[in-house]
């Protein structure tokens, strides 16, 4: 199956500074590239996610970026509020290649002092 | 409302009694797959299925089975639940593996 490594595993930045997780991933026919968020005690939800044909895709504070020939991509957050506290998992999938096999990086806990 | 609705939120058992966690969704999805999430190991999947009557293993398969006999539903069975199966289980679907969208999680503990 896919080898996921995600960098770092824990993050503390002060209110306002940014913050940037990266994801490296080993299936060259990865085509979907998403980040989820999860709060404590809740679900993990979609914060954002690019595909293939895009090298970056931005809403509001967040970002991501793809490096397809690194085989990498990077959720970037800018002007951090305590409300981003939450562990950030990558799961880069190849969609429409007939296996949904998924596997998630271990996860990034980012902690925003105020 | 678009959801997965997964049940029960909270399971104590003990070794050996079978249990079944249910995990439903009224989105259409044909993708549907069950996680595990266990401190400082993420969230690895057990099994997933792409269809009604099709499903595949991965990455933990062992020690729990699934059906999918209709595609809204994806049951998650422990035949006899060993206490190294205690942890946060999540069910999730999506479009043909695009953005999933997780139940509110069932936390066991098998004593």
């Amino acid at each position: 199956g896919e080898n996921v490594e995600q960098h770092p595993s824990t993050l503390s930045v002060q209110e306002g500074d940014s913050a940037v997780i990266k994801c490296t991933y080993s299936d060259s026919a990865s085509n979907y590239f998403p980040w989820y968020k999860q709060e404590l005690g809740k679900r993990p939800q979609l914060i954002i996610d690019i595909r293939s044909n895009v090298g970056e895709k931005k809403d509001q504070r967040i970002a991501v970026t793809l490096n397809k020939t690194a085989k990498h991509f990077s959720l970037h957050i800018t002007e951090t509020q305590p409300e981003d506290s939450a562990v950030y998992f990558c799961a880069p999938i190849a969609s429409g290649a007939g296996s949904y096999q998924l596997t998630f990086g271990k996860g990034t806990k980012l902690s925003v002092i105020p | 409302e678009a959801q997965v609705t997964q049940n029960p939120r909270y399971l104590i058992t003990v070794t050996g009694k079978k249990l079944t966690v249910t995990c439903s969704q009224n989105m259409n999805h044909e993708y549907m797959s069950w996680y595990r999430q266990d401190p400082g190991l993420g969230l690895r999947q057990i099994y997933y299925s792409m269809n009604v009557e099709v499903t595949d293993k991965g990455d933990v398969p062992e020690g729990y089975k699934v059906s999918r006999k209709e595609k809204r539903n994806f049951p998650l069975i422990l035949e006899s639940p060993s206490p190294n199966q205690t942890s946060l289980y999540f069910c999730a679907s999506s479009l043909r593996g695009g953005k999933l969208f997780f139940g509110s999680g069932t936390q066991l503990s098998v004593l």
